[in-house]
C-alpha cells in the first residue's frame, strides 16, 4: 500500500533554532516528492520539489533532502522565524497512472516560540 | 503567489441546503482538483479534471459533484448538505505534464453544516 509517513507529528522550537522534519514513503514507482507549507486556515504553498535524480534542494532557509534508495526525505529549516509556524506536508507522486497520483502525509505541525 | 481563487472562504449552512463552492484559476492550467481536508488530517482527492468536459472521481468517495465547462472554472456542488460534509475543501490546479510540475492550491473553503 502506498503511504507517506511524517514525523514528528508536532514540534515546538525557539525562534532562531534549526529543526529537521522527516518523511518516509512507500510509494512506488516513485516520480517526485514535494514539501508544502500550510498556514492555519490557508491552502498549501509549495516549498520544494525533487525528482528521483535530485538529492537536495534549497529554497531560502528551507533545505530538502531525498534518499530514493531508503525512501526517505527530510526538510531542514535554518534560523527559524515566528512565521515558520505552520504545518509542513510531504507529498509523493507515483508514475503508475497518467494522473501521477499524489499521496499526502498528515503533516508536521511546527510552532516557533519567541 | 498562485492565481487560483476559491469562494466562499467560510460558509455555515443548514442541513439539506444546496451549496456550490467556486474555484477559478487564471494560469491556463488544464488539470484541476478538489481535495477534502479535515483538521490535522491529510488531504484526500475527491474530484479531478484533465480539461473541459472531463471530470473524474477521486480516491475518497464524495456526494458532491463537479463540472468543467470552462478551462478556468471548476465548481463543486453539494445538492443536499449534511453535517458529515463539514470540512475544508481545497481546489488546486497544475499544468499539463504533472511530473515535476508544482500543484497550486487555493486558499480553501471552510464549510460547516449545522
Amino acid at each position: 500500500k502506498n503511504q507517506v509517513e511524517q514525523s514528528p507529528q508536532s514540534l515546538i522550537i525557539l525562534e532562531g533554532k534549526n529543526c529537521t522534519l522527516q518523511c518516509n514513503y512507500t510509494v512506488s514507482p516513485f516520480s517526485n516528492l514535494r514539501w508544502y507549507k500550510q498556514d492555519t486556515g490557508r491552502g498549501p504553498v509549495s516549498l520544494t520539489i525533487m525528482t528521483f535524480s535530485e538529492n537536495t534542494k534549497s529554497n531560502g532557509r528551507y533545505t530538502a533532502t531525498l534518499d530514493a534508495d531508503t525512501k526517505q526525505s527530510s526538510l531542514h529549516i535554518t534560523a527559524s522565524q515566528l512565521s515558520d509556524s505552520a504545518s509542513y506536508i510531504c507529498v509523493v507522486s507515483d508514475r503508475g497512472s497518467t494522473l501521477g497520483r499524489l499521496y499526502f502525509g498528515r503533516g508536521t505541525q511546527l510552532t516557533v516560540w519567541p | 503567489e498562485a492565481d487560483i481563487y476559491q469562494t466562499p472562504r467560510y460558509l455555515v449552512i443548514g442541513t439539506g441546503k444546496k451549496i456550490t463552492l467556486e474555484c477559478s484559476q487564471t494560469m491556463g492550467h488544464d488539470k484541476m482538483y478538489w481535495y477534502q481536508q479535515d483538521p490535522g488530517m491529510e488531504l484526500h482527492l475527491i474530484h479531478y479534471s484533465y480539461g473541459v468536459n472531463s471530470t473524474e472521481k477521486g480516491d475518497l468517495s464524495s456526494e458532491s459533484t463537479v463540472s468543467r465547462i470552462r478551462t478556468e472554472h471548476f465548481p463543486l456542488t453539494l445538492e443536499s448538505a449534511r453535517p458529515s460534509h463539514t470540512s475544508q475543501y481545497l481546489c488546486a490546479s497544475s499544468p499539463t505534464g504533472l511530473e515535476g510540475n508544482t500543484i497550486y492550491f487555493g486558499e480553501g473553503s471552510w464549510l460547516t453544516v449545522v
